[in-house]
């Protein structure tokens, strides 16, 4: 079953601004990685936030983890077409990955 | 970094067929492999986790007679859809792990199977 809740469900924004997507999981975690994917495509890992950890950046990507919500943000900044993907947040309990639903990002020129 | 392929890219096949999709990690030796199923617009479910030279951990309400999991190979699992419908139709995507001590699960390009 899917333990990852993701909103917005689709984001829509203008080249240059920042996008914020939001996951919620339902129980203890190891970490939690965010993947893209483009359509028809595999997936790209982008970034893996440790169960013990608050915050990571790479690049323009800033993830944040709030394990006592259970709860994780993917903020890119300064977006550019290119980032226009779908984005899953993923649960990792030690063997297998859980994906949420997704956020569909398009990031107009 | 580290590749995983798939093949075929994509595959149409009759109904009542069987259709194999490979998955292979191509520069590191995998010791776990995982099968995805993506329905359009939808998110992946996880179907099996594969370990090299045992059988597959299937997911609830996933087939195992239906999905056949061979991972024969540190480098190669094999998922066979057996007797396929058009409801079998979708997106299906492996990811492998080199070992337990990463976290990391590379992702091949995905299959695109079409039963008509």
């Amino acid at each position: 079953s899917q333990q990852g809740e993701e909103d917005p469900q689709a984001l829509s924004i203008q080249e240059g601004e920042n996008a914020t997507m939001n996951c919620s999981y339902k129980t203890s975690i190891n970490n939690l990685q965010w993947y893209r994917q483009n359509s028809g495509r595999g997936l790209v890992h982008l970034i893996l936030i440790r169960s013990n950890e608050r915050e990571k950046h790479s690049g323009r990507l800033r993830v944040t983890l709030d394990t006592s919500k259970k709860s994780s943000s993917l903020l890119i900044t300064a977006s550019r077409a290119a980032d226009t993907a779908s984005y899953f947040c993923a649960t990792d309990k030690g063997n297998k990955l859980v994906f949420g639903a997704g956020t569909i990002l398009r990031v107009k020129s | 970094g580290a590749v995983v392929s798939q093949h075929p890219s994509w595959v149409i096949c009759k109904s009542g067929t069987s259709v194999k999709i490979e998955c292979r990690s191509l520069d590191f030796q995998a010791t776990t492999m995982f099968w995805y199923r993506q329905f359009p617009k939808q998110s992946l479910m996880l179907m099996a986790t594969s370990n090299e030279g045992s059988k597959a951990t299937y997911e609830q309400g996933v087939e195992k007679d239906k999905f056949l999991i061979n991972h024969a190979s540190l480098t190669l699992s094999t998922l066979t859809v057996t007797s396929a419908h058009p409801e079998d139709s979708s997106f299906y995507i492996c990811s492998a792990r080199e070992d337990l001590r990463t976290y990391e699960q590379y992702f091949g390009p995905g299959t695109r199977l079409t039963v008509t």
